[in-house]
């Protein structure tokens, strides 16, 4: 299986300041189509999880544009320009390329 | 408004079976693949399955193949979940999502739990 790291596991974060969370697979996500499959989720206290980014740097419909996705091959990264409240929660990073689709390990992110 | 409603959780003994149902509504469920997620309590996501829109294609994590099985029914928009030989780590939340590796809506998720 595709095996999904992300780093760090858990962030503090002052408001209006940056964050970025790391994720690297074991095995390239990028497809003979051209498309990385590279998925971010957030899952918020209390909350299911919810899509932010999709194919490595798309951001979903809705979802702010402080949120950035970037990377290639099996280094990724997502970026938060500007952390407010309401970004706290757990980050997935999840790889849909190679079956069984796997997740990394969540990255904690709290508010200073 | 897409909505994806599970229901069919519970406690269950080791061995024994439950079916869990996913209500979808304010979409064409038939042209979308479906998918199941679980987390287990305090630990992260796992994929555990998905669906073709026809149900004509199936995919399943290791450690469920040959005891769990995923349906749909279009006509009543629902996804479906057998699940048999359950054992006290199939422990977690399941959720219904839509899409096949995708998940663009969730469900809020029914919590299963295997016990003696």
């Amino acid at each position: 299986d595709t095996v999904m790291t992300q780093s760090p596991l858990s962030l503090s974060v002052t408001p209006g300041q940056p964050a970025s969370i790391s994720c690297k697979s074991s095995q390239s996500l990028l497809h003979s189509d051209g498309k990385t499959y590279l998925y971010w989720y957030l899952q918020k206290p209390g909350q299911s999880p919810q899509l932010l980014i999709y194919e490595l740097s798309s951001r979903l419909s809705g979802v702010p544009d402080r949120f950035s996705g970037s990377g290639s091959g099996t280094d990724f990264t997502l970026r938060i320009s500007r952390v407010e409240a309401e970004d706290v929660g757990i980050y997935y990073c999840m790889q849909g390329i190679h079956l069984p689709w796997t997740f990394g390990q969540g990255t904690k992110v709290e508010i200073k | 408004e897409v909505q994806l409603v599970e229901s069919g959780g519970g406690l269950v003994q080791p061995g024994g079976s439950l079916r869990l149902s996913c209500a979808a509504s304010g979409f064409t469920f038939s042209i979308y693949w479906m998918s199941w997620v679980r987390q287990a309590p305090g630990k992260g996501l796992e994929w555990v399955a998905n669906t073709k829109q026809d149900g004509s294609e199936k995919s399943y994590v290791d450690s469920v193949r040959g005891r769990f099985t995923i349906s749909r029914d279009n006509a009543k928009n629902s996804l479906y979940l057998q699940m048999n030989s359950l054992r006290a780590e199939d422990t977690a939340v399941y959720y219904c999502a839509r899409g096949g590796r995708q998940f663009e809506y969730w469900g809020q998720g029914t919590l299963v739990t295997v016990s003696s």
